[in-house]
């Protein structure tokens, strides 16, 4: 099994200022990495796809990228909606797997 | 727009079994293949089960040791969670989750949920 690490655990940055998230996989997993975005109370939502494919309704200050085994989720100026928690995802191999959350906060 | 709408959940005792139900709606379910996440109450996310977009192929995740089925009826639009011997570790909210393209792979509609509830 692919184990995907997401780091850090807990982010703590200011509104307007920049978030990396960062995602590594056990394995190569070339671009088969998604990242959802979960709000509290509230069902998952696909972010990115194939590592850098910014899904439809998420503005672009959302960027993701990386391939292999190394992904990055970059958030370039957070907003008070933006401080919820961030899940990566691989879809390369079986079973699929996903890391256990970032959570961003204030 | 995408619909998917779980049931089946509730409480049940260690040992029993439920069966999830997931109808979907709004798209052509017989091109997708279908999967369930589940998340336990203040956890993370947990991929249980996919099931191609034909049935012919069932994946699962290793922790469920053979208690867990996946399957669909396309004639329904349904896909369905058989779990079997239920632990309270399978406690948690159960969706339901389509792939986001043809083949691929990554999950881009969610449903609401189901509660499942294991306890004696």
């Amino acid at each position: 099994e692919i184990v995907m690490t997401q780091s850090p655990a807990t982010l703590s940055v200011s509104p307007g200022e920049r978030a990396t998230l960062s995602c590594r996989a056990s394995q190569n997993v070339n671009r088969n990495l998604a990242w959802y975005q979960q709000k509290p109370g509230q069902v998952p939502r696909l972010l990115i796809y194939g590592a850098s494919a910014r899904a439809t309704g998420f503005p672009a200050r959302f960027s993701g990228s990386g391939s292999g085994t190394e992904f990055t989720l970059t958030i370039s100026s957070l907003q008070s909606e933006d401080f919820v928690v961030y899940y990566c995802h691989q879809y390369e191999n079986w079973p699929r797997t996903f890391g256990q959350g970032t959570k961003v906060e204030i | 727009e995408v619909q998917l709408v779980e049931s089946g959940g509730g409480l049940v005792q260690p040992g029993g079994s439920l069966r999830l139900s997931c109808a979907a709606s709004e798209f052509t379910f017989s091109n997708f293949a279908m999967s369930w996440v589940r998340q336990a109450p203040g956890k993370g996310l947990e991929w249980v089960s996919t099931v191609t977009d034909n049935g012919g192929s069932t994946y699962y995740a290793d922790s469920l040791k053979g208690r867990f089925t996946i399957s669909r009826d396309n004639s329904k639009n349904t896909v369905y969670l058989q779990m079997n011997s239920l632990r309270d570790e399978d406690t948690a909210v159960y969706y339901c989750a389509k792939d986001h393209g043809r083949g691929g792979g990554c999950l881009g509609d969610w449903g609401q949920g189901t509660v499942v509830t294991v306890s004696s």
